[in-house]
């Protein structure tokens, strides 16, 4: 069974750091690329930053383009969002995704979500 | 950017309904690389169609994705209770991927 736990939300003051973390079972995870996708309060949802799944090569949202950093650990199957210079727009719960085998087009399985307050 | 429009932003049926919720791409979507998305309420999306009209994994076949091109649309033939959630399309171009804003699916 795909299993994606996420875990490193919280509360931080606006332009602080916080890193989240999605530590995935069930499946070959150095095989399958993985994706971010954020979700403000009462809205939809934003593609946030996507990885392959050999890590070299990574995607970004205009919106957080040059503050976030994804990543992953192919040795302990865990996936990385490092959140730097935070703004009160990026307070959201973010889910990690991952992508179906050798295709990018859409996301099959989800983590359950981890909130991200920005203060201000 | 492909910007997606999913119109209306509620539509208000009854179980037994069948339910159309249409996407609206602003340029083609190449490949017809258009999913659809069921979430409730404090829960992660699920996939429910993948490349405009395939069904994911454990999907009810009441569920089917349509179109081509700019205009798509996910039809539940006929609605259980346990269907009444926001609907979600994304579409994948150029390392890019965009959601719709979502169409709520709520009790008459």
């Amino acid at each position: 069974e795909v299993q994606l736990l996420q875990s490193g939300g919280g509360l931080v003051p606006r332009g602080g750091s916080l890193r989240l973390s999605c530590e995935a079972s069930g499946f070959t995870f150095n095989t399958f690329a993985m994706s971010w996708v954020r979700q403000a309060p009462g809205k939809g949802l934003e593609w946030v930053s996507a990885i392959t799944s050999s890590g070299s090569y990574q995607y970004y949202a205009d919106s957080v383009k040059g503050r976030f950093t994804i990543s992953r650990d192919n040795s302990k199957n865990t996936l990385f969002l490092q959140m730097d210079s935070l703004r009160a727009e990026d307070t959201a719960v973010y889910f990690c995704a991952k992508f179906p085998r050798g295709v990018i087009h859409s996301f099959d399985y989800w983590g359950q979500g981890t909130l991200v307050a920005v203060s201000s | 950017e492909i910007l997606l429009t999913q119109s209306p932003g509620t539509l208000s049926l009854s179980p037994g309904d069948r339910a159309t919720l249409p996407c609206r791409a602003s340029q083609s979507i190449s490949g017809n690389y258009l999913a659809w998305y069921q979430q409730k309420p404090g829960q992660a999306p699920r996939l429910l169609i993948y490349a405009a009209s395939n069904r994911a994994t454990g999907i009810p076949d009441r569920f089917s994705g349509s179109g081509s091109g700019t205009d798509f649309s996910l039809t539940i033939s006929r609605l259980e209770p346990e269907d009444f959630a926001v609907y979600y399309c994304q579409q994948y171009g150029s390392a890019s991927w965009t959601f719709g804003q979502g169409t709520k699916v709520e009790i008459k």
